[in-house]
This record gives structure tokens, C-alpha cells and sequence, in this order.
């Protein structure tokens, strides 16, 4: 079936590190996608969005790498703190269609370790 | 933090019984999504709505319904509540911007739901 789905449920690094979290989807119709933050008690907190048609792009502090051809993603996190610490998804959303649905992956916990 | 409000932040009923939680959305964004979240996963598609209609919907039940305000505002209903619908429930709103082909989905902090 289809799926956005993570390769690591917990992730720990020291603080200082850089992170990095992956994400797997089965669609190749998939065209936008997102990483989201949740730290506990809360909604999710967008980090950073990529199109199809891009292989990387940058923001504070966070990467996001698109390989369209093993149909993976990655959040990159240099320099991680511990304000980092909470689950981290990757969201997609299919082309196409009238609705613009995100499809969630299950979550990578990052802790941050002092 | 986002400017999506949802009220309550918590909420406990029993079997059978009918709740509906609402959705302030974020100013200028006039689409609100519907999303659960149970404990451990990542949350579940419930509905959309654009304009006060429904926009698409997910693989939840006809017990779970909506609506959309003019002022772009939204309530979740759901009916004959269920054990299993113990969640996280989130709002979302959106709204075309000009950098980007979809819309953004930014969350509110959500109302979690157990139900006894």
C-alpha cells in the first residue's frame, strides 16, 4: 500500500551534533512534502517544505535532501540543541487532487542528549 | 506559535455520548483540515473545508462530521463516541501563498478527547 514511512522510531545525539532523520514514501505521484516538529502537549510546528522538482533546500539551522529516485527524505539538523528534542514527521502530499491532504509518517523521537 | 486556536484543550465523555470540539483559524487562511492523532502515531486525515463546504474527506465514519463559518472558523462533531476515539484531535488552516504551489498546513495545539 502507500506510505510515508521513517527508518529510525528514536534517534538520541549529543548536543552540539548534527542530526539527521529519514523518511521513506512508496508514491512516486507524491509532489510536495513537509517536515513537521511536535513536542509534547503540542501541535505540530512546520520546519521546512520541498517540492518535486527540487533536490534540496535550506533553512535555519535545518536541510531537507529529496532523492526522488529511492523515493527518500531527510531533515537535516546542524548543530542540534535541546530545544530540538520531540518527534519529527514527514508529511506528503499527493498531486493532483482537489484536496490538499497530508499524509504523516509515524515519527522519529529525537533526544537530545547534554 | 501559529495563530490556529482550538477549544477545549481537554475534554473527557462516555460511550454513546456526542462531542464537538471548534477551530479558530489562522488570520486570511480560509481552509481548515481536520486531523487525529492517537497516542503514538502521526495523525489521520479527517476532513477538509473550503469555503464552508467539504473539501475531501479521509476513512473516518459518517458519526464524524463538520462545518465551516464565513468567518472561516470550524467545528468537529462526532457522535455515538467510541472508546477507540480516544485522540489528539488537530485543526489545521491554510491558505494560498505566494511562494509556494499548496498550501501550508500550520496546526493548532490540539484538543485531546478520551473517552471512559
Amino acid at each position: 500500500g502507500e506510505s510515508v514511512g521513517l527508518h529510525l522510531p528514536t534517534l538520541s545525539v549529543q548536543e552540539g551534533d548534527n542530526s539527521i532523520i529519514n523518511c521513506a514514501y512508496s508514491n512516486s505521484a507524491s509532489d510536495y512534502f513537509i517536515w513537521y516538529k511536535q513536542e509534547s502537549g503540542k501541535g505540530p510546528q512546520f520546519i521546512i517544505d520541498i517540492r518535486s522538482n527540487m533536490d534540496k533546500r535550506q533553512g535555519q539551522r535545518v536541510t531537507v535532501l529529496l532523492n526522488k529516485t529511492v523515493k527518500h527524505l531527510s531533515l537535516q539538523i546542524a548543530a542540534t540543541q535541546p530545544g530540538d528534542s520531540a518527534v519529527y514527521f514527514c508529511a506528503e502530499i499527493r498531486g493532483g487532487g482537489a484536496t490538499n491532504k497530508l499524509i504523516f509518517g509515524t515519527g522519529t523521537l529525537l533526544a537530545v542528549q547534554p | 506559535e501559529t495563530g490556529v486556536t482550538q477549544s477545549p484543550t481537554h475534554l473527557i465523555k462516555t460511550r454513546g455520548q456526542q462531542v464537538t470540539l471548534r477551530c479558530s483559524s489562522q488570520s486570511g487562511h480560509n481552509t481548515v483540515s481536520w486531523y487525529q492523532q492517537a497516542l503514538g502515531q502521526g495523525p489521520q486525515f479527517i476532513f477538509q473545508y473550503y469555503r464552508e463546504e467539504e473539501n475531501g474527506r479521509g476513512n473516518f465514519p459518517p458519526r464524524f462530521s463538520g462545518l465551516q463559518f464565513p468567518n472561516y472558523s470550524s467545528e468537529l462533531n462526532v457522535n455515538a463516541l467510541e472508546l477507540d476515539d480516544s485522540a489528539l484531535y488537530l485543526c489545521a488552516s491554510s491558505g494560498w501563498e505566494l511562494w509556494s504551489s499548496h498550501d501550508t498546513q500550520y496546526f493548532g495545539p490540539g484538543t485531546r478527547l478520551t473517552v471512559l
